[in-house]
């Protein structure tokens, strides 16, 4: 299995500016997980869905934030519009209920700078 | 709120020095207290999950605790590829929640 896959690994664009960032779940898990991490604030969770179904949202920081799972091979983060306070690294991490739900395997991120 | 609240936040050890790494937390009710590891560029990697008071996991030079309001990360004899962030986290209703983590550096 080649893992949770995210895409792009850099991104680097500028203020106003929409920004997707794509994840493909390991296949067979159920949940998906949507991670922002900075130094000041460390690995916070933004959004998770179960079944492609978002479940809570309560983290993602504002309506410029947007989430979706159209299959359960496939997620979008889009930003719109970008500022540069969104500048972090941001994970993409799926997991399978019942066999350790809460074992997530992550992906290796996507480095956002917004300038 | 529930919370989970590392330390030290950074600790650098010479190799074979052994140590540990504290987690506190609350919660109410656990479903679940979990170690990951992070190397630098990459995402966490899980370590260990606890679930009651007394229960211990060993990984290598690694072993986990848990009581009712702290978990204890031990490394003992490390070596310098054990160097990492590692992160604590906590199960509140299928959400995973991580603290800020330590970032371990071992001295050859």
């Amino acid at each position: 299995d080649a893992g949770v896959i995210q895409s792009p690994r850099h991104e680097v664009t500028e203020m106003g500016q929409e920004v997707t960032l794509r994840c493909k779940p390991i296949s067979g898990h159920d949940y998906l997980f949507w991670y922002r991490q900075t130094m000041m604030r460390g690995l916070e969770l933004l959004i998770y869905f179960n079944n492609n179904v978002p479940i809570d949202d309560s983290g993602m920081p504002e309506d410029r934030f947007s989430a979706k799972m159209p299959n359960a091979s496939f997620s979008t983060l889009k930003i719109q519009p970008s500022e540069p306070r969104d500048s972090a690294v941001y994970f993409c991490a799926s997991s399978l209920k019942g066999q350790g739900g809460e074992k997530l395997f992550f992906g290796s991120g996507t480095q956002l700078s917004v300038l | 709120e529930d919370q989970v609240t590392q330390s030290p936040e950074a600790l650098r050890l010479q190799e074979g020095e052994s140590s540990s790494l504290n987690c506190s937390y609350t919660v109410s009710g656990l479903r679940g207290l979990f170690w990951y590891r992070q190397d630098p560029g990459k995402g966490p990697e899980f370590l260990f999950t606890l679930y009651s008071a007394g229960e211990e996991k060993e990984k290598e030079r690694l072993k986990a605790t848990l009581t009712k309001k702290e978990s204890f990360l031990h490394i003992t004899a490390p070596k310098p590829e054990d160097s990492a962030t590692y992160l604590c986290a906590l199960n509140r209703d299928d959400k995973i929640i991580f603290g800020k983590g330590t970032r371990l550096h071992i001295l050859p």
